[in-house]
């Protein structure tokens, strides 16, 4: 089993649908939570950090944390086509403070 | 200069050459990360620097150097590389490296490598 698994996509969404990214991973004692977004040809962009179980919203995203059931989720409200990316999810792994990333998966927003 | 800077952005090299990346941080952070992606593949850490000091290397050929000479430089140098060495190769760096958790993690724009 993967540390960190990503569906690769691509997912396509309508301009202005709400578009639901998921990511799992498989140590229990991570503690910290983080989605990238990476355009092609680009480096990653911090979009989000979550480190407790529940919501936390920040403009159009919101990322959802449950720790039990070792799940960390995206949602885009009002999709633009500029959202169009690859969404990276990375884990800390372990007692440690390793960030172990996913392999991504592809948004599209068709307008 | 702002943010998280690499260079060169692009490098061609061949097996016997010998260059270096360069990364810089303006973010007053204290411990720096390089990762490599390769096509198709996530995202790789290579290695971590805290506080000026080698906290992790990922079973990284030694073909590969890294050099921290101070919290907000870092540094990768390469010899005799593989072809499939070529990859992008992403600098990042945070607050000091904590206990149990991570902090946010902010990228560079990356070095395209090509080895020939």
């Amino acid at each position: 089993q993967k540390e960190v698994e990503q569906n690769s996509g691509p997912l396509s969404v309508p301009e202005g649908a709400i578009a639901s990214l998921n990511c799992t991973y498989s140590d229990r004692v991570s503690q910290s939570f983080f989605w990238y977004r990476q355009y092609s040809g680009k480096s990653p962009e911090l979009i989000m950090s979550i480190y407790s179980n529940g919501d936390k919203e920040d403009g159009r995203f919101t990322a959802q944390l449950n720790k039990a059931s070792q799940y960390v989720s995206l949602l885009i409200r009002d999709s633009q086509p500029s959202d169009s990316a690859t969404y990276l999810c990375a884990v800390n792994i372990g007692y440690g403070n390793k960030l172990v990333f996913g392999a991504g998966t592809i948004l599209r927003v068709k307008s | 200069e702002t943010g998280v800077t690499q260079t060169p952005r692009h490098l061609v090299m061949g097996m016997t050459n010998k260059k270096s990346l360069k990364c810089e941080q303006h973010l007053g952070h204290n411990a720096m990360y390089w990762y490599k992606q390769s096509a198709k593949k996530p995202l790789e850490l290579m290695f971590v620097y805290n506080f000026k000091e080698q906290t992790e290397n990922n079973s990284v050929p030694s073909r590969f150097s890294p050099e921290c000479p101070n919290s907000s430089h870092l540094f990768l140098h390469l010899h005799t590389l593989q072809p499939e060495d070529s990859a992008l190769y992403l600098c990042a760096s945070s607050q000091e490296q904590a206990p149990f958790s991570s902090y946010e993690q902010y990228f560079g724009p990356g070095t395209r490598l090509t080895v020939t």
